[in-house]
């Protein structure tokens, strides 16, 4: 079956302006996470969703990272006033349940200029 | 705070060797996985485990659940060029009584030469 989809694969934007980062998860997993990974570091964690309880908000570096999941499928990651230090690849990754495995898109490639 | 530590951090070795790399938590955890993942792409799950002193093969993997549950490793047997890659532990503990979510270790970076 089709796996966890991303998009855009690649972004180039300026600072100061927002991006939008979108993420399809595998259909009937009802837990979606999101991470950011830095050159050739470990993943750090953004924000999880499990089907429509309130999210999991305790990563999000800043008040500029927001992220909606609607009718408990599709996600976006919405990054505002972006920033040199925002440039980083984001994951997402889906999963039946919260706390198993865990199937990773293959990425968004954000780069702040 | 949970800690997962992976070591090394980096390891490069010629085709054909053997190598170990290692998960250690300060935490008990419910289960363990492994995951690797190539330049480029997302993180692909490699094997799953739940059980104190469980080892698991896959192909030339070995994968060893510590008996405290607090510790893993990979071995790799006749390391190959394909095997390159960052490896990542992620272990999940129960939080509330039900599962937390995964804690990721930073990973060890493998690089193979032919």
């Amino acid at each position: 079956g089709a796996g966890v989809s991303q998009s855009p694969s690649n972004k180039v934007t300026e600072k100061g302006k927002d991006v939008e980062l979108r993420c399809d998860p595998i259909s009937g997993h009802t837990a979606l996470y999101w991470y950011r990974q830095s050159l050739g570091q470990g993943l750090e964690f953004l924000i999880y969703f499990q089907g429509n309880s309130a999210p999991d908000k305790s990563g999000l570096p800043s008040d500029r990272f927001s992220a909606e999941r609607t009718g408990g499928s599709v996600s976006t990651l919405t990054i505002q006033r972006t920033q040199q230090e925002d440039s980083a690849v984001y994951l997402c990754a889906s999963s039946p349940r919260r706390g198993y495995e865990q199937y990773f898109g293959p990425g968004t490639r954000l780069t702040v200029t | 705070t949970q800690l997962l530590e992976q070591s090394p951090q980096f390891l490069s070795i010629q085709e054909g060797e053997n190598l170990t790399v290692y998960c250690n938590s300060s935490s008990v955890f419910s289960s363990l996985q492994w995951y690797r993942q190539e330049p480029g792409e997302g993180p692909v799950l490699l094997v799953t485990v739940v059980t104190g002193g469980e080892v698991k093969k896959l192909k030339r993997l070995t994968f060893q659940f510590g008996d405290a549950r607090k510790d893993s490793s990979l071995h790799i047997t006749a390391a190959q060029p394909g095997d390159t890659g960052l490896y990542l532990c992620a272990q999940s503990t129960f939080y509330g009584g039900s599962q937390g979510n995964l804690i990721f270790g930073k990973g060890t970076k493998l690089s193979v030469k032919p």
